[in-house]
């Protein structure tokens, strides 16, 4: 089993709102991602976390802040997003603790701001 | 500056038409190449990984290879569900990231 599961599929939300993505992995992968991706454009990473511990913050705004509460589950926290902000939002995961090993990905978070 | 191309960027084959896509890449030291397929507004779908020049990996009609330069996903006698677009990414020895190409699209008519 080779699953990643993201909530919600479709958010909408404000530029003042505060919302959360959520993702979620029970293959037992120590290393978790989030990326970026906008429409006819690949994957951009966002965060790293690795055996819970965030490792790689690709110089993100401030208005999206990760978490790792446990082995199994991300967060991303979303606060006073801009409208260029939308896109699909992509949760992966892999075995290791490094991005050298095969990732496996969610089915993402489609986020529209307003 | 590791780099990933792929081509070509858009590809429309008929149903039944084999053809292959090519992902060249420069790194300073290839740890790993990734083969995904993704769907309109979905994740990628993980197809292939390959560490070393001469490998080779097949799962249905798709099958992946792989030189010291360049790895190519050729597909035999393609149906209309393989439309998608095909990811390729690669990892350094050295790196801490994946460093992905544009992708090609994949279009198979019936």
């Amino acid at each position: 089993d080779t699953e990643v599961t993201q909530t919600p599929k479709h958010l909408v939300m404000g530029m003042t709102n505060k919302k959360s993505l959520k993702c979620e992995q029970h293959m037992g992968h120590r290393a978790m991602y989030w990326y970026k991706q906008k429409a006819k454009k690949p994957p951009e990473l966002m965060f790293v976390y690795s055996y819970e511990k965030l490792s790689i913050n690709e110089s993100v705004p401030s208005r999206f802040s990760p978490e790792c509460p446990n082995s199994s589950l991300l967060n991303l926290h979303l606060h006073a997003l801009q409208p260029e902000d939308s896109a699909l939002y992509l949760c992966a995961s892999s075995r290791g603790g490094t991005m050298q090993e095969t990732q496996y990905f969610g089915p993402g978070t489609r986020l529209l701001v307003l | 500056e590791d780099q990933v191309t792929q081509s070509p960027e858009a590809l429309r084959l008929q149903e039944g038409e084999s053809s292959s896509l090519n992902c060249s890449y420069t790194v300073s030291g290839l740890r790993g190449l990734f083969w995904y397929r993704q769907d309109p507004g979905k994740g990628p779908e993980f197809l292939f990984t390959l560490y070393s020049a001469g490998e080779e990996k097949e799962k249905e009609r798709l099958k992946a290879t792989l030189t010291k330069k360049e790895s190519f996903l050729h597909i035999t006698a393609p149906k209309p569900e393989d439309s998608a677009t095909y990811l390729c990414a690669v990892c350094q020895t050295s790196g801490s990231r994946l460093t992905f190409g544009e992708g090609t699209q994949l279009t198979v008519n019936p």
